[in-house]
């Protein structure tokens, strides 16, 4: 079974604050995504990653940085957290061209 | 236009009945089509993957694709109350430096009604 992991479940965060969210995959994936899920909104791909070190920007990168330092690990950033960044966010990964896997999923709020 | 549009219900249906569901996309250059379930505060799960013309069946879920028309459906037949959750469409495309990418309807929230 593939297996996304994202360590952090449940984060409260203060404006301002710089937040990591970290995610593993254990399937030897070479794309992996960073995607946002809001009431209404659905879900939104903010930045994914095709290779090491490589990132293309989503819909929605505004505010958010990504790292891809091994093939396993995808991180992303929050360099100044604000209030509207308060969501669920989703980590997902897969093989070129078959479907993506996700995570648990983190749930953030900026207070 | 959105890039992947689906009716966002809520749609009920009785038990036993057939559930339909439905979606269209606007990127005629899409070859992969994907429906996962997505269960109250849990992550989605993929259920079906239908990448040609046609109808593909998968227990009780069938997938429909049709590229001319640019619409992909899943029918869930003899519908249980476990499947009561929100479904979600996803579609992939090529995005502007050539790498793959899913974009995702909004979602049908279906309920069976016992």
């Amino acid at each position: 079974d593939v297996k996304v992991t994202q360590s952090s479940r449940y984060l409260v965060k203060r404006t301002g604050e710089k937040v990591f969210l970290e995610c593993v995959q254990d399937m030897d994936h070479e794309n992996m995504f960073w995607y946002r899920q809001d009431p209404g909104l659905g879900l939104r791909l903010i930045y994914f990653s095709y290779d090491v070190k490589m990132k293309e920007k989503g819909d929605i990168p505004e505010g958010y940085s990504v790292s891809r330092e091994k093939k396993e690990r995808f991180s992303l950033i929050l360099e100044s957290a604000s209030t509207n960044q308060t969501s669920m966010y989703l980590c997902a990964s897969s093989l070129v061209n078959a479907p993506i896997y996700f995570g648990e999923g983190s749930w953030l709020t900026v207070v | 236009q959105k890039e992947v549009e689906q009716n966002s219900g809520p749609l009920s249906v009785p038990e036993g009945a057939i559930a339909s569901l439905n979606c269209t996309y606007s990127d005629r250059g899409s070859q992969s089509f994907f429906w996962y379930r997505q269960y109250s505060g849990k992550s989605p799960e993929l259920i079906m993957s239908i990448y040609s013309n046609g109808d593909k069946e998968d227990g009780r879920f069938t997938a429909q694709l049709n590229k001319a028309s640019q619409y992909v459906s899943l029918l869930i037949r003899d519908s249980q109350p476990s499947d009561s959750a929100t479904y979600l469409c996803a579609v992939n495309k090529i995005s502007n430096f050539g790498n793959e990418k899913l974009t995702f309807g909004t979602g049908t929230r279906l309920t069976i009604i016992p």
